[in-house]
């Protein structure tokens, strides 16, 4: 089946510090690739997504490139602020699919 | 725009108490899908819903109920209440077409 593996967490880092968070995936189509992000006491906000192989998603300074090769969707950012302390999951749904398959999460916090 | 709303934000129950978390959206989405979050466990889709009238399980139903009586609303039904129900749940919604979902704030619900 499909699933989806990231980096355990948490990962802690100082402000201005660059970012990757890594994930892979397994599935038996073409699926398409999101970043979900919650802050705290929040729910799920996507933060980017890719639909196809090359495809990259950013947004707020986070990228994240869809490779088929490797099968991965590694997120990234070259400067975190405070504010972007959260947790993020790496998600993929299969076209024709009706549900999201989500990896575990990772915390991120970033310290002043 | 409301998006998704869940109802209540928190609630306590007894064992064996039984209690129903409320999920409306306004997006005239006709995917809805309820998760929940435990620590370190990413989201396990519970049940789903590709249209009013339609409703599927997900990996973990057992404990659970829903319905989907119209496009807006997809509520989940906790009939004899555990503590292993005791979890984040959230609600979400999406086009079929489309491939990211949009999510309520969540509902954290303890059983004791």
């Amino acid at each position: 089946g499909n699933s989806v593996t990231q980096m355990e967490g948490p990962v802690t880092l100082s402000e201005e510090a660059f970012l990757t968070i890594n994930c892979t995936y397994t599935a038996t189509g073409y699926p398409s690739l999101f970043w979900y992000v919650q802050y705290p006491g929040e729910g799920l906000q996507l933060l980017l997504k890719a639909t196809k192989a090359d495809d990259k998603g950013s947004n707020k300074g986070f990228e994240a490139t869809y490779r088929k090769e490797t099968t991965s969707f590694h997120l990234e950012k070259g400067s975190v602020q405070v504010s972007d302390s959260a947790v993020y999951f790496c998600a993929l749904r299969e076209g024709g699919s009706e549900k999201l398959v989500f990896g575990k999460g990772t915390k991120l916090t970033v310290n002043p | 725009n409301a998006g998704v709303t869940q109802t209540p934000k928190f609630r306590i129950l007894k064992i064996g108490q039984s209690m129903t978390l409320q999920c409306t959206q306004d997006m005239n989405h006709n995917y809805m899908y309820w998760y929940r979050q435990d620590p370190g466990m990413g989201l396990k889709l519970i049940y789903y819903s590709v249209g009013a009238g339609i409703t599927d399980k997900g990996e973990v139903p057992n404990g659970y109920n829903v319905s989907r009586s119209t496009t807006e609303d997809f509520p989940l039904r906790l009939e004899l209440a555990a503590p292993s129900q005791t979890s984040v749940y959230f609600c979400a919604s999406s086009y079929s077409r489309g491939p990211e979902a949009f999510f309520g704030q969540g509902t954290r619900l303890t059983v004791v």
